[in-house]
């Protein structure tokens, strides 16, 4: 059974670098049938694409973040990470890893538990 | 990008009875439209994508219909266990876009 694990700091400090790895077991993450996102939920609000990548390594990111995102696979460990950098206390979320199904429009289909980052100093 | 607008923001619904969320669209996302669930405190779960196709493991008393710029998602019976948020979400388009939920709350 697929399951995506999110971990990293929970606390980060303004205008720092938010750090986040995603592990993922019961499914290999160099699968040619799925992407694999972020998407985060600020506290008590919605929810909010981040980006995507391929295993190949192709992404895509929400302009809205404009370029303060990176996001990587590591195929070698099963694992693919987003860095956020510059945060603001705006960047305080939940933030959920996922799957999407590929294809022309791919979806998501499974998310991970999910991981609070707080922005304070 | 493509906003998703829901309603209502809350729906009071007893137990046994229908429940009928709505999704719509700002441009045609054509079926590329799914439905996820969120319980408090815990992560969502696709419930619907293609508009209208169950996830794996999800019961027939969900059911989505709509396409274009007009989405609805019925839950025929209420369950103690759907009482929950429930987000369309648009895959039409980069970048994916959400609805702000709907709550759907016991009557």
């Amino acid at each position: 059974q697929l399951q995506l694990q999110e971990s990293g700091p929970g606390l980060v400090k303004p205008s720092e670098t938010l750090s986040l790895t995603c592990t993922v077991s019961g499914g290999s993450i160099s699968s040619s049938y799925y992407y694999w996102g972020w998407i985060r939920q600020p506290p008590g609000k919605g929810l909010e694409w981040i980006g995507s990548i391929y295993y190949s390594g192709t992404t895509y990111h929400n302009p809205s973040l404009k370029s303060r995102v990176t996001i990587s696979v590591d195929t070698s460990k099963n694992q693919f990470s987003l860095k956020l950098n510059s945060v603001t206390a705006a960047d305080t979320a939940v933030y959920y890893c996922a799957r999407l199904h590929s294809g022309s429009y791919p979806w998501v289909d499974n998310w991970g538990q999910g991981t609070l980052v707080t922005v304070s100093s | 990008e493509i906003v998703m607008t829901q309603s209502p923001a809350t729906l009071s619904v007893s137990p046994g009875e229908r429940a009928t969320l709505s999704c719509r669209a700002s441009q045609s996302v054509s079926s590329n439209l799914a439905w996820h669930q969120q319980k408090p405190g815990q992560a969502p779960r696709l419930l619907i994508y293609g508009a209208s196709t169950r996830a794996t493991g999800i019961p027939a008393r969900f059911s989505g219909s709509g396409s274009g710029t007009e989405f609805t998602l019925t839950i025929s019976s209420l369950q103690s266990e759907d009482f929950a948020v429930y987000y369309c979400q648009q895959y039409d388009n980069w970048p994916q876009t959400f609805g702000q939920g709907t709550k759907v709350e016991i009557k």
